[in-house]
């Protein structure tokens, strides 16, 4: 199985600050992720997907990118809406997904 | 736009079948070609993919999982359900049905998810 690791694994930041969060796949996945953003007690939210493309809809203060082993989720200046817990989820080893651990961003 | 809705028991035994519900409403179940799939995350945990089934009914399932569940589909109530069976208390968690399309493998529609407890 293709295992995600995500890092950090918690982050606090200030309002404004860039933020990075990377997703390390077990072995090479191509562009096969997509990213999420949950809020506390609400279903996960595609913010990006095929490693780099923003979903419709999103702010362009969100962006990935890598391909590979190692990605990379960025958001540009940070605001409180942000707040959440974002996840990977790869989609190379079809029919399985799999989810890395989540990463929760908090503002400092 | 298509939206989901989970439904079912919020409370499952030790032993017995968990069963749940996605109504699918803005859209119909069987046109186009997206997979619908379940997924779960235990409280305070991360996301499990529990399994999918797609517009012509076949099905692909968690290996780690396989065993115990079911995904069939109702087209005539525009629904999909879930059946895990011999449920424990690692079962208790948070269930959401989400659909992605055939090309992008992106869950980009949610329900808002429904929890079931395993307990006596």
């Amino acid at each position: 199985d293709i295992q995600m690791t995500q890092s950090p694994s918690s982050l606090s930041a200030s309002v404004g600050d860039r933020v990075t969060i990377t997703c390390q796949a077990s072995q090479d996945i191509s562009n096969y992720l997509n990213w999420y953003q949950q809020k506390p007690g609400k279903a996960p939210k595609l913010l990006i997907y095929d490693a780099s493309n923003l979903e419709t809809g999103v702010p362009s203060r969100f962006s990935g990118s890598g391909s590979g082993t190692d990605f990379t989720f960025t958001i540009s200046s940070l605001q409180p809406e942000d707040i959440a817990t974002y996840y990977c989820q790869q989609y190379d080893n079809l029919p399985l997904y799999t989810f890395g651990q989540g990463t929760k961003l908090e503002i400092k | 736009q298509v939206q989901l809705q989970e439904s079912g028991p919020g409370l499952v035994k030790p032993s017995q079948t968990l069963s749940l519900t996605c109504t699918v409403s803005g859209g119909s179940i069987s046109s186009g070609s997206y997979y619908w799939s379940w997924i779960r995350q235990p409280a305070g945990k991360g996301l499990e993919w529990i399994g999918r089934i797609y517009t012509s009914g076949s099905t692909n399932y968690n290996p780690s999982l396989k065993s115990r569940v079911t995904i069939s589909v109702d087209t005539s109530k525009n629904q999909f359900s879930l059946k895990l069976s011999s449920v424990t208390a690692a079962d208790t968690a948070v269930y959401y049905c989400a659909t992605a399309y055939e090309g992008s493998n992106a869950f980009d529609i949610w329900g808002q998810g429904t929890m079931v407890t395993v307990s006596s």
